[in-house]
């Protein structure tokens, strides 16, 4: 199984800042890779997928980048709304896994 | 607008069964090539890739889980199914189903199961 690690597990940032998380990959997974973001009881939301392309109707301030191993995720001024975990996931090979998540909350 | 919902019993006896039915509405699981999908995610913890299955019946699990797991779909009733036997206590999640096999734009709500006597 390809391995996806996160960093920061957490992290508290005021609005308007720019948060950046990054995720790596155990192999190389080129452009293979999602970006979710999930709130408390809620379904993940897809945000980017091919670790670039931001999904149809989502705000331009979050982006991502990337590609082989090393991703990163950007919210370019974060919003009271942003707050929620963020999850990386691979799908160049099987079992899709995903990374262990990104908690994103307001300082 | 495509629509999942997650439905089955809540609570399971371990060594027993767990058994849950998508629905899905706004589109048609045999049509427009796409794959249906389980995913899951223990109380406080990470998101889990189950497994996929193509209108056709063509399936994919995890290896950490295809001993136990059956995924099968009914075109005639626009739903898709998972079945995990053998359940224990860390099979309690919210299990999602979804639209995709790669990109999952389209999520169930989830529904708690748990595993308890």
């Amino acid at each position: 199984d390809i391995q996806m690690t996160q960093s920061p597990s957490s992290l508290s940032a005021s609005v308007g800042d720019r948060v950046t998380i990054t995720c790596q990959a155990s192999q190389d997974i080129s452009n293979y890779l999602n970006w979710y973001q999930q709130k408390p009881g809620k379904a993940p939301k897809l945000l980017i997928y091919d670790a670039s392309n931001l999904e149809t109707g989502v705000p331009s301030r979050f982006s991502g980048s990337g590609s082989g191993t090393y991703f990163t995720f950007t919210i370019s001024s974060l919003q009271p709304e942003d707050i929620a975990t963020y999850y990386c996931q691979q799908y160049d090979n099987f079992p899709r896994t995903f990374g262990p998540g990104t908690k994103v909350d307001i300082k | 607008q495509v629509q999942l919902q997650e439905s089955g019993p809540g609570l399971v006896k371990p060594s027993e069964t767990l058994s849950l039915t998508c629905t899905v509405s706004g589109g048609s699981v045999s049509s427009g090539g796409f794959y249906w999908s389980w995913i899951r995610q223990p109380p406080g913890k990470g998101l889990e890739w189950i497994g996929y299955i193509y209108y056709s019946g063509s399936t994919n699990y995890n290896p950490s889980l295809k001993s136990r797991v059956t995924i099968s779909v009914d075109t005639s009733n626009n739903q898709f199914s998972l079945k995990l036997n053998s359940v224990t206590a860390a099979d309690t999640a919210v299990y999602y189903c979804a639209r995709g096999r790669s990109n999952h734009r389209y999520w169930g709500q989830g529904t708690l199961v748990t595993v308890s006597s």
